[in-house]
């Protein structure tokens, strides 16, 4: 998992409340991920960011936002837009732009009830 | 967009045997081919990856082959043993300047070695 960490390693939420996932880094990375992995589907990318205050959408972007207004940290907001919520989260990070070797973190558990 | 195939979805070897998993890839300007490794309730750990200008990578008891012209590669595990067994992802990206890397992955296999 290297020095990036996620929490809560699990996180129960209401339908319809938004709830925000953490992801910090301690590698001086300047990218970062987020995917979202369901059972026999592989690891999709919903946001990346290439550097600080810089984000773009990945192929399932829809009903979640970001942020990175630090270097170390890149948040992910599941909205109530979002339909099935219910997934593992991971969050990656890759040393600069030309080095393509992602890290992920542990990963965090959202269950919508 | 780039569209990454794995197969087998399910592998299982006896300890000491050999693994194979195979992916393909369909963007042919991919140069970028990491696998990871998934234990239960964990983030994928990569384990070995290979660029395009080689055609083969070895790291011990795990190796990787591309064939550029098929766009397909592999993942070879050889003398496996029970802590081997997890789950593997293949993915793949173009490398390019100025550009985050966009990893596109496989559906997964899961590898059990028994004993």
């Amino acid at each position: 998992d290297g020095g990036i960490t996620q929490s809560p390693k699990y996180l129960f939420r209401k339908e319809g409340q938004n709830v925000t996932l953490s992801c910090e880094q301690n590698l001086n990375h300047d990218a970062m991920y987020w995917y979202r992995q369901d059972p026999g589907q592989g690891l999709r990318l919903i946001y990346y960011s290439q550097i600080v205050n810089d984000f773009q959408k990945g192929d399932i972007a829809e009903g979640y936002s970001v942020s990175r207004e630090k270097k170390e940290s890149f948040p992910l907001t599941v909205t109530s837009a979002q339909k099935n919520p219910t997934a593992f989260y991971l969050c990656a990070s890759s040393r600069d732009r030309d080095r393509h070797t992602q890290y992920f973190g542990p990963g965090t558990r959202l269950t919508v009830l | 967009g780039e569209n990454v195939e794995q197969h087998p979805s399910t592998l299982s070897v006896q300890e000491g045997d050999s693994a194979v998993i195979k992916c393909t890839y369909s963007d042919s300007a991919s140069n970028y081919f990491p696998w990871y490794k998934q234990e239960l309730g964990k983030g994928p750990q990569l384990i070995i990856d290979i660029r395009s200008n080689v055609g083969e990578k070895k790291d011990q008891r795990i190796a990787v082959t591309l064939n550029k012209t098929a766009k397909h590669f592999s993942l070879h595990i050889t003398e496996t043993q029970p802590e081997d067994s997890a789950v593997y992802f293949c993915a793949a990206s173009k490398l390019g300047a100025g550009t985050a890397s966009k990893l596109t992955f496989g559906t997964g296999t899961r590898l059990q070695v028994t004993l």
